[in-house]
């Protein structure tokens, strides 16, 4: 089946600590995203990326880091430099000439 | 800065009724709007996508509209049914790679 998958599903951080989320897909998708969603508020971007090798930070990248080595992968790495962490992590991807987003199931990073 | 509305922020309605969903933005010059289906801890589902050049876009009991001018498009779901109650969210396409996302409304369908 294609999709996209992210794990872990859900993710604890002591403060201070590094972790880095995973993203996959195999719709063979050109562009990817991450985006941040917080309780009643709606998605905010993070980071994207159009090309291998290539991204731009989003309206919230302070704090966040990604890469992208593989077409397949794009994965998003919270640093202890991210002040307020806990949130609900999407990501997606789309193919140039549909523009239609595609998302994963989400991780749940909740900061102790 | 493109802002998205979404009104109301939940929505309860008996099972069977038509409904409709509103979104409103603040800058007309749009690439393309989508709109996409929330459950509960999970991801987002696209439902329609309508082009800058499109007025609306139909799958099923869904239909969207987009009117540019006035800065508003509806999602109008029809014969409602308790599956489909789910956050819906507006998302407008300010170019290719970035979208701005609407907080969503709630919608809840009673048997």
């Amino acid at each position: 089946d294609g999709g996209i998958t992210q794990s872990p599903k859900y993710l604890f951080r002591k403060e201070g600590q590094n972790v880095t989320l995973s993203c996959e897909q195999n719709l063979n998708h050109d562009a990817m995203y991450w985006y941040r969603q917080d309780p009643g508020q709606g998605l905010r971007l993070i980071y994207y990326s159009q090309i291998v090798n290539d991204f731009q930070k989003g309206d919230i990248a302070e704090g966040y880091s990604v890469s992208r080595e593989k077409k397949e992968s794009f994965p998003l790495t919270v640093t202890s430099a991210q002040k307020n962490p806990t949130a609900f992590y999407l990501c997606a991807s789309n193919h140039r000439r549909t523009d239609t987003q595609y998302f994963g199931p989400g991780t749940r990073l909740t900061v102790l | 800065k493109q802002e998205v509305t979404q009104i109301p922020a939940a929505l309860s309605v008996p099972e069977g009724e038509n409904l409709v969903l509103n979104c409103s933005f603040t800058d007309s010059a749009i690439y393309n709007l989508q709109w996409f289906r929330q459950d509960p801890g999970k991801g987002l589902t696209s439902l329609l996508l309508i082009q800058s050049s499109q007025r609306e876009q139909t799958s099923g009991r869904l239909n969207a509209s987009l009117d540019k001018s006035s800065g508003r498009s509806t999602l109008y779901i029809a014969a409602s049914q308790p599956g489909d109650s789910a956050t819906y969210l507006c998302a407008v396409g300010v170019n290719n790679n970035d979208m701005r996302f609407g907080a969503g409304t709630r919608l809840t369908v009673k048997p």
